[in-house]
């Protein structure tokens, strides 16, 4: 089946410490792949995206490739803030998967000052 | 710039009551969801829609029924609330399919306690 898989939370960094938040996911076709993120008490906003292999999404300072060899869209930053301290959601949508935005499980990242 | 509007933002709910979570949209977006996120954990999809007239199950469907009349609205309905109801309630909607171009926009949720 599709699903998506993310690495455990929560994570807690230094300020300007390097950012990894792993997601990998199991999809039949060719989804987009996103991320989230929703700040405490908000809603969920969009991070980044990509819509095919080798694609690189990029907002505010995150990176996130569409890798379809090894079924994974890693988060990354390089130098984090305390106004980064959010859930983060990867997630995958397409035809395939009949009009249902899948979500993994949110990574929860702290960032300390 | 609505976009997508959820009410009402809280709710308390006894055992056994029923209640209409509402959700509206002003994208004219075909697609509409309904996720549920408990506390620590991610967002399980409750139903979806593709289209007026047009809705199925996700992964956690038991419980609550939605209706779809018009492209703007897809409301949530809980019958029989039970404390396992307990959640924040999340409405999105997006464009027909995934396009370079589309995302989904989500609204600021429900919590909705039930005692």
């Amino acid at each position: 089946g599709n699903s998506v898989t993310q690495m455990e939370g929560p994570v807690t960094l230094s300020e300007e410490a390097f950012l990894t938040i792993n997601c990998t996911y199991t999809a039949t076709g060719y989804p987009s792949l996103f991320w989230y993120v929703q700040y405490p008490g908000e809603g969920l906003q969009l991070l980044l995206k990509a819509t095919k292999a080798d694609d690189k999404g990029s907002n505010k300072g995150f990176e996130a490739t569409y890798r379809k060899e090894t079924t994974s869209f890693h988060l990354e930053k390089g130098s984090v803030q305390v106004s980064d301290s959010a859930v983060y959601f990867c997630a995958l949508w397409g035809y395939n998967q009949g009009g249902k935005l899948i979500f993994g499980q949110g990574t929860e990242l702290s960032v300390k000052p | 710039n609505a976009g997508v509007t959820q009410t009402p933002k809280f709710r308390i709910l006894k055992i056994g009551q029923s209640m209409t979570l509402q959700c509206a949209q002003d994208m004219n977006h075909n697609y509409m969801y309904w996720y549920r996120q408990d506390p620590g954990m991610g967002l399980k999809l409750i139903y979806y829609s593709v289209g007026a007239g047009i809705t199925d199950k996700g992964e956690v469907p038991n419980g609550y029924n939605v209706s779809r009349s018009t492209t703007e609205d897809f409301p949530l309905r809980l019958e029989l609330a039970a404390p396992s109801q307990t959640s924040v309630y999340f409405c999105a909607s997006s464009s027909p399919l995934p396009t370079p171009e589309s995302e989904a926009f989500f609204g600021q949720g429900t919590r909705l306690t039930v005692v």
